[in-house]
């Protein structure tokens, strides 16, 4: 079982571009999320899925959609990226009140 | 809403020494709590888990953590550093509000020298 699986690992744009985070798991979790961890300031909730075909707004969600492709995979677009989006994005997996299982992150430089 | 927070942003301790990285809770019920480390350029591993069950919750790599509701806290400790144990921990609550959302600390980076 790979977990939880991340692409691309790192990734460079110019402002303006638009990338999309791929995020897939076999866990057979219901719930899913995207943060981001910027230096100081621990990880970060951008946008969760509490099961297939839901999704909501975390703390930090502007700049950013998300789309829940089924119970496995959930990406995160941005669509017109900038420096402040320059950041490692983590994806995780889990079951309400436990634990979560991270991806190996997506480190993101918008120049 | 359920929050924590880290009160040191870095410790140092001698190898062989013991850690003590602390951590307060807000929660308005009796909350799920998880410590994470992360060492340099990884990803993120489960330390430990609170939910509920005993108070001191034994961890992987020797490390545990006691659960005190008088005090809102939830401090991590471990008898004696190991010049591996060097990275960012970070305390974590489960928000019931936001799907179950983990709400992290800022994260304290433990550095252990010779």
């Amino acid at each position: 079982n790979a977990g939880v699986t991340q692409t691309p690992k790192f990734q460079v744009l110019k402002t303006g571009q638009s990338m999309t985070l791929q995020c897939a798991q076999d866990m057979n979790h219901n719930s899913m999320y995207w943060y981001r961890q910027d230096p100081g300031m621990g990880l970060r909730l951008i946008y969760y899925s509490a099961s297939e075909g839901t999704t909501d707004k975390g703390e930090v969600p502007n700049g950013y959609n998300v789309s829940r492709l089924n119970k496995r995979e959930f990406s995160l677009r941005l669509e017109s990226a900038a420096p402040s989006q320059t950041s490692v994005y983590f994806c995780a997996t889990g079951r309400g009140g436990n634990e979560q299982f991270f991806g190996p992150g997506t480190r993101l430089t918008v120049l | 809403a359920q929050s924590v927070t880290q009160l040191d942003s870095h410790v140092s301790v001698s190898e062989g020494t013991p850690v003590l990285l602390r951590c307060n809770y807000s929660s308005s019920y009796s909350p799920s709590l998880f410590w994470y480390v992360q060492h340099p350029n990884k990803g993120l591993q489960l330390l430990l888990k609170y939910t509920s069950a005993a108070t001191l919750v034994k961890g992987i790599n020797g490390f545990e953590a006691e659960f005190k509701k008088s005090e809102t806290s939830f401090h991590l400790t471990k008898p004696s550093a190991h010049m591996s144990d060097a990275a960012e921990y970070f305390c974590v609550v489960s928000a019931s509000n936001s799907g179950y959302a983990l709400n992290f600390g800022k994260g304290t980076s433990l550095l252990v020298t010779p």
